[in-house]
């Protein structure tokens, strides 16, 4: 099974302080990776897939990089809506999630 | 507007079993691939199946963990995704996700508001 781990667990930012978090697989998943982002009582929303592809309708401010086994998912300027969990998923074999990284508001 | 809509949650006693049903609506059922994430309270998403569209054979796949237990099906005529889950757990236990994933990516593009099981005597 495909590890994926996130750093850090938890990010205290401010609004319009930029974030960066970081997913990270035991093997390389190449480019089947996406991100989502989860607000409390939420479902989960689709941010990035393909490991660089936004999701349709979401903010240019979401971008995502990376390939084989370390991605980034870049929030280039925090809105108050963006304080939120996020988890990055691989579905190259299977699919398992990454444990979550939580943007909270610093 | 695409629209997923899960059924048959509920409480159930360990090593019983039970039935998900996800019927999907406002796009070509058919034409893509269907999956389940569930996630236990408080905690994080866990993936748990999926099966290929029609043309793709329609062949199914669980998370390792869980694929001696839980098995998905689909019937396109009905648009509706199943999911069987055998010899419940009380681990098993939490909010469950019916997705419509992305052809040949697996992300899930859309998700519906999920169905609850509880395992509990």
């Amino acid at each position: 099974e495909i590890v994926l781990t996130q750093s850090p667990a938890t990010l205290s930012l401010s609004p319009g302080e930029r974030a960066t978090l970081s997913c990270r697989a035991s093997q390389t998943v190449t480019n089947h990776l996406a991100w989502y982002q989860q607000k409390p009582g939420q479902v989960p929303r689709l941010l990035i897939y393909n490991a660089f592809n936004r999701a349709t309708g979401i903010p240019v401010r979401f971008s995502g990089s990376g390939s084989g086994t370390d991605f980034t998912l870049t929030i280039s300027s925090l809105e108050p809506e963006d304080f939120a969990v996020y988890y990055c998923q691989q579905r190259i074999n299977r699919g398992t999630f990454g444990p979550g990284t939580k943007v909270e508001i610093k | 507007d695409v629209q997923l809509v899960e059924s048959g949650g509920g409480l159930v006693q360990p090593g019983r079993s039970l039935r998900l049903s996800c019927t999907g609506s406002g796009f070509t059922f058919g034409d893509y691939p269907m999956g389940w994430v569930r996630q236990a309270p408080g905690k994080g998403l866990e993936w748990v199946g999926f099966i290929r569209r029609t043309s793709y054979g329609a062949t199914p796949e669980s998370a390792a963990s869980l694929e001696d237990r839980f098995t998905v099906s689909r019937d396109d005529s009905k648009a509706t995704v199943y999911l069987q889950m055998n010899s419940l757990k009380t681990e098993d236990t939490g909010l469950y996700y019916c997705i419509r994933e992305i052809q040949g990516q697996g992300a899930g593009e859309y998700w519906g508001q999920g169905t609850l099981v509880t395992v509990s005597s």
